[in-house]
């Protein structure tokens, strides 16, 4: 059983549009949580970590249930430059990390 | 500042054949991971090191693939004899242990094609 896990989409919005990711992990004893954006045919890079609070950079917001072991991630006012694909990551201990499959998001015109 | 470097960004290779690839981890990190990326099984952690020793080797599928980082500034995935179920994308990172951020920075990738 993978450890993250997300829908694999794809998600396609119109541009402005509102759109949320979902993604569940399988360990409780799991420390830290992140998003990575992954850009077609190219490498991974972090969109945001993701705090117990919730936190929020610009049009996007990132929250944390550690109780249903649940991490989302929602995008305000959709740009046609959202497109990609959205990795959720868990950190359980150490430095390694475990990324889930993607979401691939498609925004539309 | 660069950033993780590696190379070759595309091979092409017969099954059976020797397949080195190679990482500069960004100057100063301290933990350096190697990754494989498929369709089917996304991204896999395959190896990762700290202070160039090799910490958690788990994710290597088989013998024939082994790594190596003989000093800070480099490290190689090797596998030897290749197969086409070895095609695929492989990503080397890096990071920093000091500081509260956990963030891996990735190299553009190894396109591997094995036929």
């Amino acid at each position: 059983r993978k450890e993250v896990e997300q829908d694999p989409g794809p998600f396609n919005v119109p541009e402005g549009a509102t759109v949320a990711f979902n993604c569940t992990y399988s360990n409780s004893a799991s420390q830290s949580f992140f998003w990575y954006r992954q850009d077609c045919r190219k490498e991974p890079k972090l969109l945001m970590s993701v705090y117990s609070s919730g936190n929020e950079d610009g049009r996007f917001t990132a929250q944390l249930n550690r109780a249903s072991q649940y991490i989302s991630l929602l995008i305000r006012d959709s740009k046609l430059s959202d497109s990609a694909t959205y990795l959720c990551v868990v950190r359980d201990s150490g430095y390694a990390l475990n990324f889930g499959k993607g979401t691939s998001l498609l925004v539309t015109p | 500042d660069a950033g993780v470097i590696q190379s070759p960004r595309h091979e092409v290779t017969e099954m059976g054949q020797e397949v080195t690839l190679r990482c500069k981890p960004i100057s100063g990190h301290d933990y350096l991971f190697w990754y494989r990326q498929t369709m089917m099984r996304g991204l896999e952690l395959l190896i990762y090191f700290n202070n160039n020793v090799p910490i958690d080797d788990s994710g290597m599928p088989e013998d024939r693939f082994s790594a190596k980082m003989p000093n800070a500034s480099f490290s190689t995935l090797k596998i030897q004899p290749s197969e086409p179920r070895d095609s695929a994308v492989y990503f080397c990172a890096s990071s920093l242990s000091r500081g509260p951020s956990y963030e891996q920075y990735f190299g553009p990738g190894t396109r591997l094609t094995v036929t």
